[in-house]
């Protein structure tokens, strides 16, 4: 059975800081691999998705990358901002003809001024 | 576009009584889901529906029932609900497995 990992659960660091997130499964066999904010009380919008044949994906200050045969994935924010205050969850996607997730249990940022 | 849209956004329910959460998407996707979200467990998936008049069981299935009827439709129905069903609910649609959009959630207390 997938399990998805996010390792810390909590991260607290000061403004500006680069900043790297982890996320680890156990099953290699996946479709592709997703990252999600979450703001509290509010729904999911995602960030990042890589294929399975994909090594990296970068959006503005966020770089996700991907290393299928370890079972990992990391999520890196640059120079951070009070503002990427959230849950960050990641969620893999183990079949091609689904849209099924497996969700991690999140990592909460805070990020101080 | 309103991408995906969830109603009620709160609910209370007694023991007992059924009530369906709505979910509607006007993107044209094929996939659509449900998941719950409680703490310390994350995110779990309860049905999803590859397309119109196919569905099927995820993760958490038990006292919840779904159909689609429509590509832009797919209700969530608690048939009795328990104590337990307490949490947020979240639909997800995407166009194939590709980037899922979720929803903003339905927070349902059940007494």
């Amino acid at each position: 059975k997938q399990e998805v990992t996010q390792i810390p659960a909590a991260l607290s660091v000061p403004e500006g800081e680069n900043l790297v997130l982890n996320c680890s499964f156990t099953d290699s066999a996946i479709y592709n691999l997703q990252w999600f904010r979450q703001d509290p009380g509010k729904g999911l919008t995602s960030l990042l998705l890589i294929q399975s044949s994909q090594r990296e994906q970068t959006s503005g200050r966020l770089n996700a990358s991907l290393d299928k045969s370890s079972g990992r994935s990391t999520l890196y924010i640059a120079a951070s901002q009070p503002g990427d205050s959230a849950t960050y969850l990641c969620a893999v996607s183990p079949s091609s003809n689904t849209g099924k997730l497996i969700f991690g249990q999140g990592t909460t940022l805070q990020v101080k001024p | 576009n309103a991408g995906v849209t969830q109603t009620p956004k709160f609910q209370v329910l007694k023991t007992g009584q059924s009530m369906t959460l709505q979910c509607a998407q006007d993107m044209n996707h094929e996939y659509m889901s449900w998941y719950r979200q409680d703490p310390g467990m994350g995110l779990r998936l309860i049905h999803y529906s590859v397309g119109a008049g196919i569905t099927d069981q995820g993760e958490v299935p038990n006292g919840y029932n779904v159909s689609r009827s429509t590509t832009e439709d797919f209700p969530l129905r608690l048939l009795s609900a328990a104590p337990s069903q307490t949490s947020v609910y979240f639909c997800a649609t995407g166009q194939g497995p590709l980037e899922q959009y979720f929803g903003p959630g339905t927070r349902l207390t059940v007494t």
